[in-house]
């Protein structure tokens, strides 16, 4: 079976762009997560859904950043506008209902100039 | 306070040595510790979870939980040039749900 896919795996953008990232989860999980990595600040949960639905945004920075899972097999996660500072790897991860084990997609290395 | 810490390292171990990670988390009432491993520009992968006090055993790898200390530990045996990453603390925090929080992580590396 295939992983979690993400897509576009590299994306170099200017200042004040909209940047769009895409997840696709492994069939049959439920919970999807959005995962921000910097050497500064480690690895960080944005967002996480269960069945499709938005359970903890806490970890959103601001309101440039907003993400939604439309049905079971796809998730974006919008940054609108770009800033240098978002500079990060961006993970999409997926479990399934009661399993502890998280499946990290390969990550979108985002570069904002 | 940070809520998961790690030390960044690089902790340098010799093949076939015991490397020993640590990690301390700040909410006392955390449930569960999960130990992922990260090699440079790739995704975590998951090595091992652990709940209850003691130790928990899995191929070379033994993970360590001390709640009266708040302390988790991941020991590698017989190390090799293969583990060189970087090893990566998570916990989830008390209340419920699939949230994780992790650590900064701790860079080891297995020299020859």
């Amino acid at each position: 079976d295939a992983g979690v896919i993400q897509s576009p795996r590299h994306e170099v953008t200017e200042m004040g762009q909209e940047v769009t990232l895409r997840c696709k989860p492994i069939s049959g999980h439920n919970s999807l997560f959005w995962y921000r990595q910097t050497m500064m600040r480690g690895l960080e949960l944005l967002i996480y859904f269960n069945n499709n639905v938005p359970i903890d945004d806490s970890g959103m920075p601001e309101d440039r950043f907003s993400a939604k899972m439309p049905n079971a097999s796809f998730s974006t996660l919008k940054i609108q506008p770009s800033e240098p500072r978002d500079s990060a790897v961006y993970f999409c991860a997926s479990s399934s209902s009661g399993a502890e084990t998280q499946y990290f997609g390969p990550g979108t290395r985002l570069l904002v100039l | 306070q940070k809520e998961v810490e790690q030390n960044s390292g690089p902790l340098s171990v010799p093949e076939g040595a015991i490397a020993s990670l640590n990690c301390t988390y700040s909410d006392r009432g955390s449930q569960s510790f999960f130990w992922y491993r990260q090699y440079s520009g790739k995704s975590p992968e998951l090595i091992m979870f652990i709940y209850s006090n003691g130790d928990k055993e899995d191929g070379r790898f033994t993970a360590q939980l001390n709640k009266a200390s708040q302390y988790v530990s991941l020991l590698i045996r017989d190390s090799q040039p293969s583990d060189s990453a970087t090893y990566l603390c998570a916990v989830k925090p008390p209340g419920g749900g699939n949230k994780l929080t992790f650590g900064t992580g701790t860079q080891l590396k297995v020299e020859l």
